[in-house]
Formats: structure tokens, sequence, C-alpha cells
């Protein structure tokens, strides 16, 4: 069974620049969650994907979008990178949306805006 | 709204030591909590999770938790520290309220946890 992966593993952009993150969620996961962790920091909630639909969004604005394709995988989308979006990208994926279940989460991609 | 505050944004142990990380919650209906552990550049792996059913919860690795409704808390604990526990550790809470919940998770700041030889 093949676990959560995300590429690439590391990126470096430029201010204003955009960024494609992607992720392969695990066999027979049809929700995937993307989060933000900052350096020093927990993760935050970015938005969930359920079906290939947008099910809930955390406080990030607009600039960051997503996709989720027939396969469950998923893209996270950031235009007019900020500094401030330095920072590791997590995705983690779960069984149909419950709260209780498990999210399993990737080895993130870290991203790097000069 | 939920939250969760982790004491100690730093903990040291001794090997052999005790391990007490400590979480507490805030919500206005009843939570479910994880603790998670991150590696030095790895993803966060669960550690265990509560889900209302027994308040004393074991996870892999010897850790164990347990809820307490009175205090809002949810403290992780290992009765003896390994080299191998040296991480990061989140607490997280998510709730089951309405038809729209999506298992968002909300985490802690995070506590490194070092163990001294």
């Amino acid at each position: 069974e093949t676990g959560v992966t995300q590429s690439p593993t590391h990126l470096i952009k430029t201010r204003g620049q955009q960024v494609t993150l992607r992720c392969s969620s695990q066999s027979g996961h049809n929700t995937v969650s993307w989060y933000q962790q900052a350096l020093g920091q927990g993760p935050q909630f970015i938005f969930q994907y359920y079906r290939e639909e947008e099910n809930g969004r955390g406080n990030f604005p607009p600039r960051f979008s997503g996709l989720q394709f027939p396969n469950y995988s998923s893209e996270l989308n950031v235009n007019a990178l900020e500094l401030d979006d330095s920072a590791l990208y997590l995705c983690a994926s779960s069984l149909p949306r419950a709260p209780t279940e498990t999210q399993y989460f990737g080895p993130g991609t870290r991203l790097l805006v000069l | 709204a939920q939250s969760v505050t982790q004491l100690g944004s730093h903990v040291s142990v001794s090997e052999g030591a005790l391990v007490l990380l400590r979480c507490n919650y805030s919500s206005s209906v009843p939570p479910y909590l994880f603790w998670y552990v991150q590696y030095p550049n790895q993803g966060l792996q669960l550690l265990l999770k509560y889900t209302s059913a027994a308040t004393l919860v074991k996870g892999i690795n010897g850790f164990e938790a347990e809820f307490k409704k009175s205090e809002t808390s949810f403290h992780l604990t290992k009765p003896s520290a390994h080299m191998s526990d040296a991480a990061e550790y989140f607490c997280a809470v998510t709730t089951g309220q309405g038809s729209s919940n999506t298992g968002k998770l909300i985490f802690g700041q995070g506590t490194t946890l070092q163990v001294k030889p």
C-alpha cells in the first residue's frame, strides 16, 4: 500500500510568481486536505477536497486554490507569491469525510519565496 | 470556535524518565482529539486519537493520553523516554458537529521533546 506522496520536495520561487504543488493520496482515500506549516508553528488548515469538490476552507486568501482529480490526487496552487508564503505545505488524505477518520500526512513540500 | 494550547514549547527529559506533554483544548461542542509526531524533515504521524470512546487512549510507541473533560485537557505521557522519541509533538482538535464538518484539524503550536542520554 502506497502512502501519501508529495512533489516536489523543495521549491524556490520569487515574489509574484505562481507555484503548483502536487499530492497523491493513499490508496482508497477520497478526501484530501492541505495544510501550511510556517517555521516553528503548527500546521494551519488551508482547504479540503472531497470527490473533486472543495469541502471547507480555512482563513486563506483566494490566491490559494486547489483541484482534486478523479483518481483523488490533488494540486495546491498559489498565485502572486508573497514572502510569508514560505512554509512547509502538507497534504493529508483520509477515508470519506468524518471527523474521527485519521488523516495520513505526506512528507510535505518546502517552499521558499525570495 | 475550537483551539488548542500546548504548554511548553520545549520539554527536556533524561532517557528513561517520564514524558509528559501538555495539551488543553477549547471547544463548545464535544471534541475529537489527536496527537501527532513530526520527525525532522518528515510529515506528521498519528500517535493516538480520542473519539469519545474510552477516555484513556493508548497509542503507538508506548504513548498514551487521557481525556479529562473537567480540565479540558488531553496530556500525552510515556513512562520511559527513549532517544528515538526526540521529535516535535502536536496536539490537534476537531469536532463532529454539523453536516458541513470537514474534519479539519486545528493544531497547537507544538512541543519539541529533547531526550538527554
